[in-house]
């Protein structure tokens, strides 16, 4: 069985400084996909960016980077240039077989709140 | 904006009431999914639909029961729910099974459901 595990408190970030947000999966599977959402109070899930197990390279959209260490089995997002917008709930998310996408389901870790400080 | 909409936004019902949750997506993806989110809890997945057919059922109560007419609409019926079954329900869509696709799901804004 798949597992994601975020256990960090409340996280704060000055404005125009980056933040880590740390995610450990469990998984017995070689291929999977990792994926990061961003939650505002108004609920909608936005997905931030997505790293496939046997991608060689650590994928990046933006302002956010993923920090892929496969042998550690973690998956840490990075956000930077912080802006106020960015507070949020952060929630990992693992989903099996990376290539053929057959496989839809995903597993939520319990996410983390992000604060952004002017 | 990302292409997936759910009405109600906010849904007031008694335990006696009969309700439904719509979805809609319009990002042409043949995969849709019911999600609930708990305080405090992670996202549990519900149901999942591919090409219109139900594919999961994430052993969720017989007082829920969805509907997918079609790949872009997706409806939750509701009735004779319990106080614990408040909570954010989330609507997401795919394009599933595709040769390395990366599946991505996207979510609605979600339905703020209360149960009194």
């Amino acid at each position: 069985a798949q597992k994601i595990t975020q256990t960090q408190p409340g996280m704060f970030v000055q404005e125009k400084e980056a933040v880590t947000l740390d995610c450990t999966y469990d998984t017995s599977d070689q291929s999977y996909g990792l994926f990061w959402y961003k939650q505002p109070s108004s609920g909608e899930m936005i997905f931030l960016i997505y790293q496939g197990s046997y991608d060689e390279q650590n994928a990046t959209e933006g302002r956010y980077s993923l920090n892929f260490q496969k042998a550690r089995k973690s998956a840490n997002l990075v956000i930077s240039a912080s802006q106020l917008g960015d507070s949020a709930m952060y929630f990992c998310a693992m989903r099996e077989d990376q290539f053929t996408g057959a496989n839809s389901k995903l597993t939520f870790g319990k996410g983390i709140t992000l604060s952004v400080r002017p | 904006e990302t292409g997936v909409t759910q009405t109600p936004r906010h849904l007031v019902m008694g335990m006696t009431n009969k309700k439904s949750l719509k979805c809609e997506q319009h990002l042409g993806h043949n995969a849709m999914y019911w999600y609930k989110q708990s305080a405090k809890k992670p996202l549990e997945l519900m149901f999942v639909y591919n090409f219109k057919e139900q594919t999961e059922n994430n052993s969720v109560p017989s007082r829920f029961s969805p509907e997918c007419p079609n790949s872009s609409h997706l409806f939750l019926h509701l009735h004779t729910l319990q106080p614990e079954d408040s909570a954010l329900y989330l609507c997401a869509s795919s394009q599933s099974g595709t040769s390395g696709g990366k599946n991505i799901q996207y979510f609605g804004a979600g339905t703020r459901l209360s149960v009194l």
